[in-house]
């Protein structure tokens, strides 16, 4: 167990919705990351918090958008699904932002049908 | 921008055999990290273990090693005495240390690996 927690596992829903995924850090950690997994496209970064902070912006569309609360727990929030959002979202958390490693989450499968 | 590369789609071994997993990375920076990650088909992503650039010594993990050829910019995974339960996807990943948002980690295509029985 990495001691990252996304809620929900899985998440079937229908073109046009929007979706919030969930999740929390390791104890201590400060920094979250969201990633994308799909088929064709691999491991994408999406974003980076570092303590309540965007730090770093990857392959994040307009539709999709994120936040980091004093807790420090993350939300990515996805609206105007579309098929292609279909794919695993990875949360992962580190103790800084630059030199420790990441550790994931058991990530949300996303089905948009 | 920095790219990992895996050029094995996929890898079979033989229970209790040894294999060896490649990947090479783009970079122009002097420092960074370089990570394999494990992926099973629990889809759960598991750090298996971690280089610095900084350091010549490659590092082991139990049955986990690299060889680390830093002006070659190879950076192979080596898992002795294989077990089933090895059998997964293998991502190398790269990191930079220099801040300003370019310290995320960069992910290869993997490496899908089947332990025969």
């Amino acid at each position: 167990d990495s001691g990252v927690t996304q809620t929900p596992k899985h998440l079937i829903t229908a073109t046009g919705q929007r979706v919030t995924l969930r999740c929390s850090p390791r104890s201590g950690d400060l920094s979250v990351y969201w990633y994308q997994q799909s088929l064709d496209q691999g491991l994408q970064f999406l974003i980076q918090y570092y303590n309540g902070e965007e730090r770093a912006k990857g392959n994040i569309l307009e539709r999709f958008s994120a936040q980091q609360f004093p807790d420090l727990h993350s939300e990515l929030n996805l609206s105007s699904l579309e098929l292609g959002d279909s794919a695993l979202y990875f949360c992962a958390s580190s103790v800084d932002a630059v030199n420790s490693p990441l550790h994931f989450g058991n990530g949300t499968r996303l089905t948009v049908t | 921008a920095q790219t990992v590369t895996q050029s094995q789609p996929e890898m079979s071994v033989q229970e209790a055999e040894t294999v060896t997993l490649s990947c090479t990375y783009d970079t122009s920076e002097s420092d960074y990290y370089l990570f394999w990650y494990k992926q099973p088909p629990s889809r759960q992503m598991i750090l298996v273990i971690r280089q610095e650039a900084y350091k010549q010594q490659n590092a082991t993990e139990n049955r986990f090693s690299v060889n680390f050829q830093k002006a070659a910019k190879s950076f192979s995974l080596k898992i002795s005495d294989s077990q089933l339960g090895d059998a997964a996807m293998y991502f190398c990943a790269y990191r930079s240390p220099w801040g300003g948002g370019s310290e995320k980690l960069v992910f290869g295509k993997g490496t899908k690996l089947t332990v025969n029985p």
